[in-house]
């Protein structure tokens, strides 16, 4: 058990830039989701996949967002046309069905 | 709407006494809580977690408490490292076995002092 790996860890960018973010799970976890983290708040719920389901959306993955995990097993997020407000640590975690979610170490973006 | 709400940004304790976090939820639908501990640059790392059909659990120095009629979860620490510092988020979610998406609070930093 490797744990959930991210990568980049960290991204700068320009704004109006596209920037895409991987996430591999826990092996054997059929669950993963997305949050983000601003400062000085707790992280925020984006979305999440069962298998390679994308079940549910947060209203704050605007349409310039868009998750996949194609085969069930790993993930990408990615940020079209970039703004300063997308400035934020993405997290990622991974659980198997009612068990505890595990989180990866994130992805810092900078939009400049 | 903050359905989480973590009303302490900061706390301060000696080494070796007790810790008590607090965390206050609003959606009675709750029915799973979790709380994480939080280093600089790194993902939130699991505590301890509880079931709305019990109001304790522990683990080593972790003890979470449940009152449901207060809408209050607490995380107390003892005793006390150094170590401990870092920023702790209570978290909970609705029908958890179905996919379980978390409500975060916004966090308490706890500094532990030797």
């Amino acid at each position: 058990d490797t744990g959930v790996s991210q990568d980049p860890r960290h991204k700068i960018t320009k704004r109006g830039q596209n920037v895409t973010f991987r996430c591999d799970p826990i092996s054997e976890h059929n669950r993963l989701y997305w949050y983000r983290q601003t400062l000085g708040q707790g992280p925020e719920f984006l979305t999440y996949f069962q298998n390679e389901a994308q079940l549910e959306k947060s209203r704050l993955l605007s349409d310039r967002f868009s998750a996949e995990r194609p085969k069930g097993s790993f993930s990408t997020l990615e940020i079209q046309r970039t703004e300063q407000g997308d400035s934020a640590m993405y997290l990622c975690a991974s659980d198997r069905d009612g068990e505890t979610q595990y989180f990866g170490p994130g992805t810092r973006l900078l939009v400049l | 709407d903050q359905q989480v709400k973590q009303n302490s940004p900061s706390l301060s304790v000696q080494e070796g006494r007790i810790s008590i976090l607090n965390c206050d939820y609003t959606n009675s639908m709750f029915d799973y809580f979790l709380w994480y501990k939080k280093y600089p640059a790194e993902g939130p790392t699991f505590l301890i977690s509880i079931s709305s059909i019990k109001d304790k659990n522990e683990d080593g120095r972790f003890t979470v408490f449940l009152n449901k009629s207060a809408k209050h979860l607490s995380l107390h620490i003892v005793p006390s490292q150094p170590g401990d510092s870092a920023v702790y988020f209570c978290a909970a979610s609705v029908d958890y076995n179905q996919g379980g998406k978390l409500i975060f609070g916004q966090g308490t930093e706890l500094s532990v002092k030797p």
